[in-house]
């Protein structure tokens, strides 16, 4: 298993435009989790997803980002619609359960929306 | 909102300086405390995970500490090697915030040889 793999790395994208992002985590982890990172700032959780049940989104995120894991392998992250205040960097991470020996995150998707 | 206080937010130390960062969290419903060191243009990467008050663990010469009872965790960097510079995150666990870390801001530390 080579870790948790996100594509792509970078994406730029006109404002009002539609962007999905993907994310294979490590195969036999149960959990996958989405954060978003700006400058200065640490991960800010997305949502997170044990097997394909999504169990919690954030109450921050609007209802332009959605978030599917079919047949509880890789992941997708959409957002509709794209504002400036997307512009992020969009991290992906997968756990056993709870995550007691850590999350791996992947290398993240940078979005820029201009 | 879980409030979760990590400082300085950044540090510029010379190498072979020891330095420590601090994390503050809640310690109602405590379950785990995670430590990750992220590198500009790598993944962030899991340095420890600590569960048990007065936990101290060691990798190679970074150490962290952990009290659960009053809510915070120490990060301890002996001797700082320019490597080590990277934006330094801990993430509590905690039982009444779903199954999902809430991170910090960071502190980035910066290494001069």
């Amino acid at each position: 298993d080579t870790g948790v793999s996100q594509d792509p790395r970078h994406k730029i994208t006109k404002r009002g435009q539609n962007v999905t992002f993907r994310c294979d985590p490590i195969s036999e982890h149960n959990r996958l989790y989405w954060y978003r990172q700006t400058l200065g700032q640490g991960p800010e959780f997305l949502t997170y997803f044990q097997n394909e049940a999504q169990l919690e989104k954030s109450r921050l995120l609007s209802d332009r980002f959605s978030a599917e894991r079919p047949k509880g392998s890789f992941s997708t992250l959409e957002i509709q619609r794209t504002e400036q205040g997307d512009s992020a960097m969009y991290l992906c991470a997968s756990s056993l359960l709870m995550g007691s020996r850590g999350y791996t995150f992947g290398s993240g998707t940078r979005l820029t929306v201009v | 909102i879980l409030n979760v206080e990590q400082s300085p937010q950044s540090l510029h130390v010379q190498e072979g300086d020891s330095t420590n960062f601090t994390c503050s969290f809640p310690s109602s419903n405590f379950y785990a405390l995670h430590w990750y060191r992220w590198e500009t243009a790598k993944s962030p990467e899991a340095l420890f995970v600590m569960t048990l008050n007065g936990d101290e663990k060691k990798k190679g010469r970074i150490s962290a500490t952990l009290n659960t009872k009053e809510g915070y965790s120490y990060l301890y960097i002996k001797g700082s090697q320019p490597e080590d510079s990277a934006t330094y995150l801990c993430a509590p666990l905690i039982y009444n915030q779903g199954g999902k870390l809430i991170f910090g801001q960071g502190t980035e530390l910066s290494v001069k040889p």
